[in-house]
């Protein structure tokens, strides 16, 4: 079975500044993906960035890029220009490749709350 | 909007009642999946739908729990004899399934149980 991770519940960074959250994973699966999620105060989940387990070069999507460190099983999210809109709840989560045969469930961490001050 | 829409988003009922919920998908996706977060909690996996088939169910889903997705399109979760447990709330997310585009999973608002 595979567990995610997260050991900061809470974060605070102020407008503009760079925020890293941290996220560690077990399995023992060679081919997998990693995801942030983000869920805002009484909104829905939306996806803010995915790593390929099987790509070497770290994801990146606009203000928002990770540092996967495979050996480590690490999977940590960096948010540069912190804006007031990243105030939410981010969730480290981890899903089998399609081609193990099993459901693509996802296994979330129990996330980490980010406020953003001015 | 063609996202993810959950129906009821407020549901309070008494212990032992019978609660329904509705959750209907992303028209073109054919993977349905539910998850139960409580508070404090990430969401936890409690069983997936490709088409109208019901391929995984976690041990969190007691025999009180059933989910349908009949003709593939909409999802029903109930719970019957609700306990105070039970409250949480219970997200629907769908997505394409394998080799039809990327695996990302879209979420509906959620409904939010209390059992009291």
């Amino acid at each position: 079975a595979q567990t995610v991770t997260q050991s900061q519940p809470e974060m605070s960074v102020q407008e503009a500044e760079t925020v890293t959250l941290s996220c560690t994973y077990d399995t023992s699966e060679n081919n997998y993906y990693l995801f942030w999620y983000k869920q805002p105060p009484s909104r829905q989940m939306i996806l803010v960035i995915r790593q390929e387990a099987y790509k070497q070069q770290n994801a990146t999507e606009n203000r928002f890029s990770v540092n996967f460190q495979k050996a480590a099983k690490s999977f940590s999210l960096k948010i540069s220009d912190s804006q007031l809109g990243d105030t939410a709840m981010y969730f480290c989560a981890f899903m089998k490749h399609e081609n193990t045969g099993t459901a693509s469930k996802l296994t979330f961490g129990t996330g980490t709350r980010l406020q953003v001050t001015l | 909007d063609t996202g993810v829409s959950q129906d009821p988003r407020h549901k309070i009922t008494k212990r032992g009642q019978n609660v329904t919920f509705r959750c209907d998908p992303i028209s073109e996706h054919n993977r349905l999946y539910w998850y139960r977060q409580t508070l404090g909690q990430g969401p936890e996996f409690l069983t997936y739908f490709q088409n109208e088939a019901q391929l995984e169910k976690s041990r969190l889903l007691s025999d009180r729990f059933s989910a349908e997705r009949p003709k593939g399109s909409f999802s029903t979760l109930e719970i019957q004899r609700t306990e105070q447990g039970d409250s949480a709330m219970y997200l629907c997310a769908s997505s394409l399934a394998l080799g039809q585009g990327l695996n990302e999973q879209f979420f509906g608002p959620g409904t939010r149980l209390t059992v009291l």
